[in-house]
């Protein structure tokens, strides 16, 4: 099975900073990858797919990339709904595995 | 609009059996595959299965292969996880998403595993 390492685990920061999660796989998995947002009770919510394809209604600020097997989810500048938990999952080859998941909190 | 309503979870012993169900709207069902994905309790998301549009391919996790079964009713926009020999470990939110890189998500529903 293919192995999703997601970095960081947890990440401190305050409204208006740019952060960056890598998520990084171990072969190609080619674009096939998503991210998703999570709020506490919720479900998820689609944010990227094909590494860098926009979910419907998501927000210029989240933007995603590849480079090889390295991939990163950037938010530009933070507002305050954006403090959640963040997953990417690749979808190439079956099983579907997410990474272990991004927890991002107010500093 | 997409609308995915799971349904069936609820408690269960160990060993026992359990039908959850998720009901799809809003989209044309048959156009897509569909996919279960579950959270145990303070974890992470796990992807538990796939099945193809016309349910001739389905795919499974490793940890429910032999155990779960997926399913699918294009005539009634439905899709269905049979659950057997349930484990302690099994115990999660149950979600059911759109695609197979889950656009839409259904509410979850949980399933407890416990004597």
């Amino acid at each position: 099975d293919i192995q999703m390492t997601q970095s960081p685990s947890t990440l401190s920061a305050s409204v208006g900073d740019r952060v960056t999660i890598t998520c990084r796989a171990s072969q190609s998995i080619s674009g096939w990858l998503a991210w998703y947002q999570q709020k506490p009770g919720k479900a998820p919510k689609l944010l990227i797919y094909k590494a860098s394809t926009f979910g419907r209604g998501v927000p210029s600020r989240f933007s995603g990339s590849r480079s090889g097997t390295e991939f990163t989810l950037t938010i530009s500048s933070l507002q305050p709904d954006d403090f959640a938990t963040y997953y990417c999952q690749q979808y190439y080859s079956f099983s579907y595995t997410f990474g272990q998941g991004t927890k991002l909190e107010i500093k | 609009e997409v609308h995915l309503v799971e349904s069936g979870g609820g408690l269960v012993q160990p060993g026992g059996s359990l039908s959850l169900s998720c009901a799809a709207s809003g989209f044309t069902y048959s156009d897509y595959w569909m996919t279960w994905v579950r959270q145990a309790p303070g974890k992470g998301l796990e992807w538990v299965a796939n099945i193809k549009q016309d349910g001739s391919e389905k795919y499974y996790v490793d940890s429910v292969k032999g155990r779960f079964t997926i399913s699918r009713d294009n005539a009634k926009n439905s899709l269905h996880l049979q659950m057997y020999s349930l484990r302690a470990e099994d115990t999660a939110v149950y979600y059911c998403a759109r695609n197979l890189w889950s656009d839409h998500w259904g509410q979850g529903t949980l399933v407890t595993v416990s004597s």
